[in-house]
C-alpha cells in the first residue's frame, strides 16, 4: 500500500514570507499529526488532526497553522517566516490515534534564509 | 510536562558488538512505542510496549518495559552496519494521553 507522501521535498524560503506544506495520509488512517525536527530540540509536536478537526496542538506560536480535508490529506502553513523556523516538518499518519503506531512521510525540509 | 531522558546520546560499536539505548521517564507510563530513523531518513515504527515487565522481540533486536512502567530499553545482538540510524522512543503518560513524547534519540554509529 502507499506510504505517507508528502509535498514538496524540500523548499527555501525567505524570511517573513509564509509556506504551505501537503501531506497525505495511508488510506484509511484518519489521524494526521505533524511534527517539526531540529538537531537541537529533536521531535516536536505541533499538532493532530482528526475527522477535519484539530483534536491536540503543541506549544508552538499561532503563526503554525494547519488544516484537514474530508480525504484526510493535510496542508500545514506556517506564516511570517523566522530563520529559528528551518526545519525538518515530518507528517505523521495513524489509524486512529498515535497509540496505533505511526507512519511518518519522507518529510519536508524547509530552509528559511 | 512529561520528561523522557535517552541515554546515551551517541554509540559508537564494532560490527558484531552488542548495542543498548535506554528510555526513562520521570513519570508512569501507559504505553511506550520505538522507532528508528535512518541517516537522511525518517522515523519508522518498531515496536509499542504496553505491559508491566514486557519483553518484545524482533530478530536481534529486544524490547524490554520497566516492572514500574517508568523506562524501557532496547538491545541489538550482534550489531550491523545496516543498524545504523537514530533509535528514539516515544512514551504515553498513563491517564489516557494520546500524543507521545519523544526521546532525544540515541545514535549509533557501527564501525565495519
Amino acid at each position: 500500500k502507499a506510504g505517507v507522501t508528502q509535498t514538496p521535498r524540500y523548499l527555501i524560503k525567505t524570511r517573513g514570507q509564509q509556506v504551505t506544506l501537503s501531506c497525505s495520509p495511508i488510506s484509511g488512517h484518519r489521524s494526521v499529526s505533524w511534527y517539526q525536527q531540529t538537531p537541537g530540540q529533536g521531535l516536536q509536536f505541533l499538532f493532530e488532526y482528526f475527522s477535519e478537526t484539530q483534536r491536540n496542538k503543541g506549544n508552538f506560536p499561532g503563526r503554525f497553522s494547519g488544516r484537514q480535508f474530508s480525504n484526510s490529506r493535510s496542508e500545514m502553513n506556517v506564516s511570517t517566516l523566522e530563520l529559528g523556523d528551518s526545519a525538518l516538518y515530518l507528517c505523521a499518519s495513524s489509524l486512529v490515534s498515535a497509540q496505533d503506531g505511526y507512519t511518518f512521510g519522507s518529510g519536508t525540509r524547509l530552509t528559511v534564509v | 510536562g512529561q520528561q523522557v531522558m535517552q541515554i546515551p546520546q551517541y554509540q559508537h560499536v564494532q560490527e558484531g558488538e552488542d548495542f543498548t539505548t535506554y528510555c526513562n521517564s520521570s513519570t508512569t507510563l501507559s504505553n511506550i512505542q520505538w522507532y528508528k530513523q535512518r541517516p537522511g531518513g525518517h522515523p519508522v515504527f518498531l515496536i509499542q510496549l504496553v505491559k508491566s515487565g514486557e519483553v518484545k522481540k524482533q530478530k536481534r533486536l529486544t524490547f524490554q518495559f520497566g516492572e514500574a512502567k517508568k523506562n524501557s530499553s532496547l538491545h541489538i545482538t550482534a550489531t550491523q552496519t545496516t543498524d545504523v540510524g537514530t533509535y528514539f522512543c516515544a512514551v504515553f503518560a498513563s491517564g489516557g494521553s494520546y500524543i507521545p513524547t519523544f526521546g532525544r534519540g540515541t545514535s549509533l554509529i557501527v564501525h565495519p
